[in-house]
């Protein structure tokens, strides 16, 4: 299987605290993304990492690739309990989008 | 944003009947959609692309007579659980490709929870 492994599998922190995920990945990529799904939803695009980017803000979002080891990190700075969901990353290793293999996900829980 | 809907959200039915989901782009038009598989707590796993006009493309161990999949127009695709069993009980969720740029990213539906009695 090519599916990623995140860990850790659950995290629980405080509102305020930082979040920090991370994925690992078998195959060379063509772009790592990252993933939230909130609980019996659907999934909503948080980043997109290309394989020649070693790293990547959006808003209170930051993510990392280090292609060497095969591995991604999401970090969430400042949590709040909105941000409860879980996360997965996906990787693509044509570009097109069409066969992107999710990770095992990681479920955060902010609590107030 | 590009809006995917998709359902119903949830659906119950006895063993035997047949479900249909609906997966539609509502601002955009989608020639390639895929629809997944989720169980509680897990991963989702491609079960199938949807292509406009044409067959779908069908993952390894998903069987096409179980699943059917159409996409008769840009902006819908639908899935029929044929014969549904309890074992098919799951979340099926469905997505599209942004409409921008590459197409690199992903928009989904809302998905559907099927409870097969």
């Amino acid at each position: 299987s090519q599916q990623g492994e995140e860990d850790p599998q659950a995290l629980s922190i405080q509102e305020g605290e930082n979040a920090t995920m991370n994925c690992s990945y078998k195959t060379s990529i063509n772009n790592l993304q990252w993933y939230r799904q909130n609980s019996g939803r659907g999934l909503v695009h948080l980043i997109l990492i290309r394989s020649n980017e070693r790293e990547k803000h959006s808003g209170r979002l930051r993510v990392t690739l280090d292609t060497s080891k095969k591995s991604s990190s999401l970090l969430i700075t400042a949590s709040r309990a909105a941000d409860t969901a879980s996360y997965f990353c996906a990787t693509d290793y044509t570009g097109t989008a069409s066969k992107l293999t999710f990770g095992t996900g990681t479920r955060l829980q902010v609590t107030l | 944003g590009a809006v995917v809907s998709q359902h119903p959200s949830r659906v119950i039915c006895k063993s035997g009947t047949s479900v249909k989901i609906e997966c539609r782009s509502l601002d955009f038009q989608a020639t390639t959609m895929f629809w997944y598989r989720q169980f509680p707590k897990k991963s989702l796993m491609l079960m199938a692309t949807s292509n406009e006009g044409s067959k779908a493309t069908y993952e390894q161990g998903v069987e096409k007579d179980k699943f059917l999949i159409n996409h008769a127009s840009l902006t819908l695709s639908t899935l029929t659980v044929t014969s549904a069993h309890p074992e098919d009980s799951s979340f099926y969720i469905c997505s599209a490709r942004s409409p921008d740029g590459l197409g690199e990213k992903l928009f989904f539906g809302s998905g559907t929870q099927l409870s097969v009695l």
